[in-house]
């Protein structure tokens, strides 16, 4: 079955490092994966969409890199500040086809704490 | 940008009452909008997409009779639980997808407590 992880215990960084993410997924063939942020008691907000053809993106202080021989994408975010503290999922389309005629299959999330 | 506004932001109800849960799109039009769940420390699990004009398409282990879905305009859908239970409690969210926008947009989520 399609399964997507993501280490979902709490992730502690300091102030300004740059924290990194990780996502996993098995028995997928995706076009492009998306990383959103999740706020206590608030819907996702999207973040970042990468493609299969591209090896990373960027977005200010967020990088995002996609290998999808090893299944995996990396999700940075550098100079790191207490405001960034959230869960952060990974989602892939849950169809084939793509282009948001199919709803999103997330990971667990992991729970990104930014100490001063 | 895209903005779903979804409402009410939570709702206690008695076990055995329905309750309905509003979606709209305010600035784009969505012939489909998508309704997860969410419990307490667990991913958001899509429930059912629905499509403006035609019937909802579940996914396995959604009871449709229990969750009936509405999308009777280009910019509202509405998800009703029928006969809830205190199981039901959890954090329903809805998100279209804005044509020509990357990513999806979601609504502030629906927090239901059953009692």
């Amino acid at each position: 079955s399609q399964k997507i992880e993501q280490n979902s215990e709490a992730l502690n960084i300091q102030e300004g490092k740059t924290a990194t993410l990780t996502c996993n997924y098995t028995n997928y063939s995706p076009a492009y994966l998306q990383w959103y942020r999740q706020d206590p008691g608030r819907g996702p907000v999207f973040l970042l969409l990468i493609r299969e053809n591209e090896k990373e993106k960027r977005k200010e202080r967020l990088k995002v890199t996609f290998d999808t021989t090893l299944k995996q994408s990396l999700f940075h975010i550098t100079a790191s500040q207490p405001a960034d503290s959230a869960t952060y999922l990974c989602a892939l389309e849950s169809g084939a086809a793509g282009g948001g005629a199919d709803g999103l299959t997330f990971g667990k999330g992991t729970h990104l704490i930014i100490q001063p | 940008g895209a903005v779903v506004s979804q409402h009410p932001s939570w709702v206690i109800c008695k076990s055995g009452t329905s309750v309905k849960i509003e979606c709209r799109s305010l600035d784009f039009q969505a012939t489909t909008m998508f309704w997860y769940r969410q419990f307490p420390k667990q991913s958001l699990m899509l429930m059912a997409t629905s499509n403006e004009g035609s019937k909802a398409t579940y996914e396995q282990g959604v009871e449709k009779d229990k969750f009936l879905i509405n999308h009777a305009s280009l910019t509202l859908s509405t998800l009703t639980v029928t006969s809830a239970h205190p199981e039901d409690s959890s954090f329903y969210i809805c998100s279209a997808n804005a044509a020509g926008l990357h990513g999806y947009t979601f609504g502030s989520g629906t927090r239901l407590t059953v009692v």
